[in-house]
């Protein structure tokens, strides 16, 4: 089992809430990812680490924002929620020199009314 | 843009039975592919992984296939079991020079007893 916590599992809040996504990892990995994920498709990467300090944009345009204080912790907020944000949202991380193996979390499904 | 995709969505097997399940992608440029099987509720989870400089790997019961000429990655599974019944995706490095992985649309096994 991997050493990957996201909270909460599930969330449904109402438009134009604030959220935020806690993703925790006792791996000590450096580099820390978050995916979206809508049901029976693929993952869209929307933001990455490589450390403490580091944060990047991934392919996919998100309105969320992440930060990178402590290695182990990887948040990501929603200022104002809205329907279009309901999705999945996965955690990750690796070590920085295996780019491959990623160990995800359990994922947060989100829904916003 | 690049992408890396599959064949078929939804592969039905019988326990005990031989599983591919098939990816192609279209960056020439990738060096580096991966499976990662998704269990309901779960997040993805690595399986195995192989470099373009090889044409198949094995692993425990399962093998990948490697077809730079055509662009092609196959992921074979052995004895298939009812606890393979999960969505398989595959993804590619693409040497974008940010290390993050592609992820293209998953295939969905399932196995009956």
């Amino acid at each position: 089992e991997a050493d990957i916590y996201q909270t909460p599992r599930y969330l449904v809040i109402g438009t134009g809430k604030k959220i935020t996504l806690e993703c925790s990892q006792t791996m000590g990995h450096d580099k820390m990812y978050w995916y979206q994920q809508d049901p029976g498709m693929e993952l869209h990467l929307i933001h990455y680490s490589y450390g403490v300090n580091s944060t990047e944009k991934g392919d996919l345009s998100s309105e969320s924002t992440v930060s990178r204080i402590r290695t182990e912790h990887f948040p990501l907020t929603l200022e104002s929620a809205r329907p279009s944000h309901t999705s999945q949202y996965l955690c990750a991380s690796s070590r920085l020199a295996q780019t491959g193996e990623l160990f995800f979390g359990e994922g947060s499904r989100l829904t916003v009314l | 843009g690049e992408s890396v995709g599959l064949h078929l969505p939804t592969l039905s097997v019988q326990e005990g039975d031989n599983s591919i399940i098939n990816c192609a992608y279209s960056n020439s440029a990738s060096d580096y592919f991966i499976w990662y099987k998704q269990e309901s509720g779960k997040g993805p989870q690595f399986i195995i992984d192989i470099r373009s400089n090889m044409d198949k790997r094995q692993g425990q019961r399962v093998t990948v296939l490697l077809n730079k000429t055509v662009k092609h990655l196959s992921l074979q599974i052995a004895a298939t079991q009812p606890g393979d019944s999960a969505v398989y995706f595959c993804a590619e490095n693409s040497n974008s020079g940010y290390s993050t992985l592609t992820f293209g649309k998953g295939t969905m096994l399932l196995v009956s007893p």
